[in-house]
């Protein structure tokens, strides 16, 4: 099974609205953290946002925020007031751990290719 | 504080050569993961390294290895290249490789190296 589903391939949005990229994750872990990256053309990943298992709150970082819905598996991310630049590849990750013990590899999913229209 | 560097960035390299890849994290973090990137396959995990000592291994073939060395830098290796080898591959640092909590094992991206077997 997938760990990381990301079901929009490509995603289309206005300058200036917002847009949910979405993402599903599947684990038996209690413990784990979830995290987006963004990689343009360049091919640099991004750091954009993180969440972990135990945070309470959703996370949220500038104009990114994280929807995160634990009992569902999602991790939703919501971009505000997307920009031109926003266009780009998105990653939902996600890296298993045992609080007491070792942390695995950054799981990906397929990733979202996000298209900013002016 | 510097990125991670990764170079070269570009290599062109022909079947049956081998390559050898560098690596530089953040000053300070102590592991580097490497993650292979085609257009078919995604984003996989190839291994990490943590304290001179490879902590975690994916599903890659005997012919891609790796190492760190005492000052946190790292190398992988591929012999005697495929054309499928061509891909983008991304080194990532992170301040430790245990636990689940952001400022652990946030992970950082250099920008790749691309390399094109023929």
């Amino acid at each position: 099974a997938q760990k990381i589903t990301q079901t929009q391939p490509g995603m289309f949005v206005q300058e200036k609205e917002a847009v949910t990229l979405d993402c599903t994750y599947d684990t038996s872990d209690q413990s784990y953290g979830l995290f987006w990256y963004k990689q343009p053309s360049s091919g640099e990943m991004i750091f954009l946002i993180y969440q972990g298992s135990y945070d309470e709150q959703n996370a949220t970082e500038g104009r990114y925020s994280l929807n995160f819905q634990k009992a569902r598996k999602s991790a939703n991310l919501v971009i505000s007031a997307s920009q031109l630049g926003d266009s780009a590849m998105y990653f939902c990750a996600m890296r298993e751990g045992v609080s007491s013990g070792s942390a695995r590899q950054l799981t990906f999913g397929s990733g979202t290719q996000l298209t900013v229209l002016p | 504080k510097a990125g991670v560097t990764q170079t070269p960035r570009y290599l062109i390299k022909t079947r049956g050569q081998q390559v050898t890849l560098s690596c530089s994290p953040i000053s300070g973090h102590r592991s580097v993961s490497w993650y292979q990137q085609t257009p078919g396959q995604g984003l996989q995990f190839l291994f990490e390294y943590f304290s001179e000592t490879q902590r975690n291994k994916g599903n890659f073939p005997g012919r891609f290895s790796g190492r760190q060395f005492s000052n946190s830098r790292s190398e992988m290796n591929v012999s005697t290249l495929e054309l499928g080898d061509s891909a983008l591959y991304l080194c990532a640092s992170s301040l430790l490789w245990t636990g689940t909590s952001r400022g652990n094992t946030e992970a950082f991206f250099g920008q790749g190296t691309r390399l094109t077997v023929v």
